[in-house]
């Protein structure tokens, strides 16, 4: 099993609309959760950190599961500048070197 | 202010040819990481340094890739000798000072081997 899963899409979604989508993690000690937005053919840039309590920037929305292990992002009111590859991320823990395990990604077509 | 430098952007080069990429992270960062990453197999961590040391290189694929560190503001991959599998886009990032987390990426090399 993955360390980070997410479905990898396409999403297409209208412009305007809202779309959500899910990562899960498979190892309960993990402890900071980001998601990274990669545009295509560019480098992964962060997004927005994930906390416990949830948190909002803007138009996009993250929310923290720890019981049941995932993690989701949703995007209201979509723009076509939306469209990209989401990157879900989990560091583990201290004593696995506070690594950042990147998920495969999540895309988003977003349509006129 | 400058973000992480990578060089080359673009390498395209025989098999069993050796291939530097170069990395220059943010100053003052105190990490600095290297990816790759392929259709296949997403973005992978090869290894990484903290205040120029190697942390953790298990995601090396094997022993014709090598990185160094020399000081805190330059950063070689290594791979010798290139095969075709070793196509992909490498990224160098840099984070810190003291954190993991927000991590910067360099624009990537985009290796071809044929």
């Amino acid at each position: 099993r993955k360390e980070v899963e997410q479905d990898p899409g396409p999403f297409n979604v209208p412009e305007g609309a809202t779309v959500a989508f899910n990562c899960t993690y498979s190892n309960s000690a993990s402890q900071s959760f980001f998601w990274y937005r990669q545009d295509c053919r560019k480098e992964p840039k962060l997004l927005m950190s994930v906390y416990s309590s949830g948190n909002e920037d803007g138009r996009f929305t993250a929310q923290l599961n720890r019981a049941s292990q995932y993690i989701s992002l949703l995007i209201r009111d979509s723009k076509l500048s939306d469209s990209a590859t989401y990157l879900c991320v989990v560091n583990v823990a201290k004593a696995a070197g506070n690594k950042l395990t990147f998920g495969g990604g999540t895309r988003v077509l977003v349509k006129p | 202010d400058a973000g992480v430098i990578q060089s080359p952007r673009h390498e395209v080069t025989e098999m069993g040819q050796e291939v530097t990429l170069r990395c220059k992270p943010i100053s003052g960062h105190d990490y600095l990481f290297w990816y790759r990453q392929t259709m296949m197999r997403g973005l992978e961590l090869l290894i990484y340094f903290n205040n120029n040391v190697p942390i953790d290189d298990s995601g090396m694929p094997e022993d014709r890739f090598s990185a160094k560190m020399p000081n805190a503001s330059f950063s070689t991959l290594k791979i010798q000798p290139s095969e075709p599998r070793d196509s992909a886009v490498y990224f160098c990032a840099s984070s810190g000072p003291g954190t993991t987390n927000e991590q910067y990426f360099g624009p990537g090399t985009r290796l071809t081997v044929t």
